[in-house]
């Protein structure tokens, strides 16, 4: 079945670090792939999303490309700050099907000033 | 405002005291979902409802009923709680019953059963 792997955390950089946190899917066809975001205390909010091949999504300065090819939705972050400390999670939307999510395990991401 | 609420944030209850998780949306959103989160699993879906009347098992569905009578609520209602229910649990929506959408989720409930 579909699936979602990330990579395990907690990941922890300096400020102003690049980040990258890895995300790849097994899944057919063209899913809908997502990168969601939980800071401490809150419920998730969507951070960026892309529906086709090749297609970059970005938002607050993180960016990720649908990779079809690799199979990857890596999330990259040129110069992280203290409040982008969170934990990431990478989901797809199955093509067909009942639309539901399929979510990875999440990574926390610690930012040290 | 556009928001999902949930009520109560936090709560501590006994085994076999049943209890309900309100969940209510103003977005006039089709799709909601009640997700429960816990260390090392990540999200797991519970239930989930494309529409009024309409609910369907997520994959950790055992323990948990829910109803959807009315378009804004979808409330989460733990029959006989067990202390392997302790978790924080998330309700979401979204617009549509497309997966491509964007799923909005409350702040989440912190629920402790001993």
């Amino acid at each position: 079945g579909d699936s979602v792997t990330q990579m395990e955390g907690p990941v922890t950089l300096s400020e102003e670090a690049f980040l990258t946190i890895n995300c790849t899917y097994t899944a057919t066809g063209y899913p809908s792939l997502f990168w969601y975001v939980q800071y401490p205390g809150e419920g998730l909010q969507l951070l960026l999303k892309a529906t086709k091949a090749d297609d970059k999504g970005s938002n607050k300065g993180f960016e990720a490309t649908y990779r079809k090819e690799t199979t990857s939705f890596h999330l990259e972050k040129g110069s992280v700050q203290v409040s982008d400390s969170a934990v990431y999670f990478c989901a797809l939307s199955p093509t067909g099907g009942n639309y539901q999510l399929i979510w990875g395990a999440g990574t926390k991401l610690i930012i040290k000033p | 405002e556009a928001q999902v609420t949930q009520n109560p944030r936090y709560l501590i209850t006994v085994t076999g005291k049943k209890l309900t998780v309100t969940c209510s949306q103003n977005m006039n959103h089709e799709y909601m979902s009640w997700y429960r989160q816990d260390p090392g699993l990540g999200l797991r879906q519970i239930y989930y409802s494309m529409n009024v009347e309409v609910t369907d098992k997520g994959d950790v569905p055992e323990g948990y009923k829910v109803s959807r009578k009315e378009k804004r609520n979808f409330p989460l209602i733990l029959e006989s709680p067990s202390p392997n229910q302790t978790s924080l649990y998330f309700c979401a929506s979204r617009k549509s019953d497309r997966g491509d959408g964007e799923l909005f989720f409350g702040e989440g409930s912190r629920l402790t059963v001993l």
